[in-house]
C-alpha cells in the first residue's frame, strides 16, 4: 500500500458546474477525514467517517457539498454548484481510531480545486 | 468543542540553531493525543512527532521534541539543530481519546531556516 491517494490532483471548473474528488485511504484504515485547506492556512475539517458511517459535518459546510464511503472504502466528496470560494485544495486523510489503537492521521496529496 | 492555537503566524531561525514553536488548546477531557505535522511547500502533509495525553514523558524523535504541559494545556515543539529542510508549514493537532471526534488543527506556524 502506497498511502492515501487523492484524484485528481488539479481540477478546473467554471462557476456552477459540479465537480467530484475521490479519495482512497490506507487500506487497513477506518476512518477517513475530508479537510479544505486555503494557501497559508490550516486544514478546516469538512467531514469525517468511521468506516461507511459519516459521523459528523461541519457546520460551515453548506449544503452543496455532500460525501460518501460507500463500504467502508474509498470515499468521494461532490460540490455542487461550485463558486470561486470553492477554490482551495481539499485534503484527504486516513487513519485507525478504534479505541483499541490509533494511529496519526495519515494525508494524501490533496486536490487542487480553482474555480473560474 | 476542542480549540487549538498557534500564536506565532511565522518564524525564522539560523542553520544549526534551535527554535521553539507553540501550541495550547482548549478542552475538558483528560484522555487524549496531540501531534506536530509538518507541511513543506507544495508538499504533502506528514506527521512529526505525536504526544498520548496519558503519558508524563515528553515525546522526542531525533532532533524534534515536545514540551507537554498538561496542566497548562500547552504543546511545543523544539527543533534542534534546524535545518533549510526544516522549512515548512507546522501545524499542530488534537485528537480526543473518547472517539467519535474530528482531528483538529491549528492555524499553522510557517518557518523558515535562514543559512
Amino acid at each position: 500500500d502506497t498511502g492515501v491517494s487523492q484524484d485528481p490532483r488539479h481540477k478546473i471548473t467554471k462557476r456552477g458546474q459540479n465537480v467530484t474528488f475521490r479519495c482512497d485511504p490506507i487500506s487497513e484504515h477506518n476512518r477517513l477525514y475530508w479537510y479544505r485547506q486555503t494557501l497559508g492556512q490550516g486544514p478546516e475539517f469538512l467531514t469525517y467517517f468511521q468506516n461507511e458511517a459519516q459521523l459528523e459535518k461541519s457546520r460551515l459546510l453548506s449544503d452543496r457539498f455532500s460525501a460518501e464511503r460507500p463500504k467502508g472504502s474509498f470515499s468521494t466528496l461532490e460540490i455542487q454548484r461550485t463558486e470561486q470560494g470553492d477554490s482551495a485544495m481539499y485534503l484527504c486523510a486516513s487513519s485507525i481510531d478504534d479505541r483499541i489503537s490509533v494511529t496519526e492521521a495519515f494525508f494524501g496529496q490533496g486536490t487542487r480545486l480553482t474555480v473560474v | 468543542a476542542q480549540t487549538v492555537t498557534q500564536s506565532q503566524p511565522e518564524m525564522s531561525v539560523q542553520e544549526a540553531e534551535t527554535v521553539t514553536l507553540s501550541c495550547t488548546y482548549d478542552t475538558s477531557e483528560n484522555n487524549y493525543y496531540l501531534f506536530w505535522y509538518k507541511q513543506p511547500p507544495s508538499r504533502q502533509m506528514i506527521l512529526v512527532i505525536r504526544q498520548e495525553a496519558y503519558k508524563q514523558q515528553n515525546a522526542t524523535e531525533n532532533r524534534f521534541s515536545v514540551n507537554f504541559q498538561k496542566a497548562a494545556k500547552s504543546f511545543s515543539l523544539k527543533i534542534s539543530d534546524s535545518q533549510l529542510g526544516d522549512t515548512a508549514m507546522y501545524f499542530c493537532a488534537f485528537l480526543r481519546y473518547s472517539g467519535n471526534t474530528p482531528l483538529v488543527f491549528g492555524k499553522g506556524t510557517r518557518l523558515s531556516v535562514i543559512a
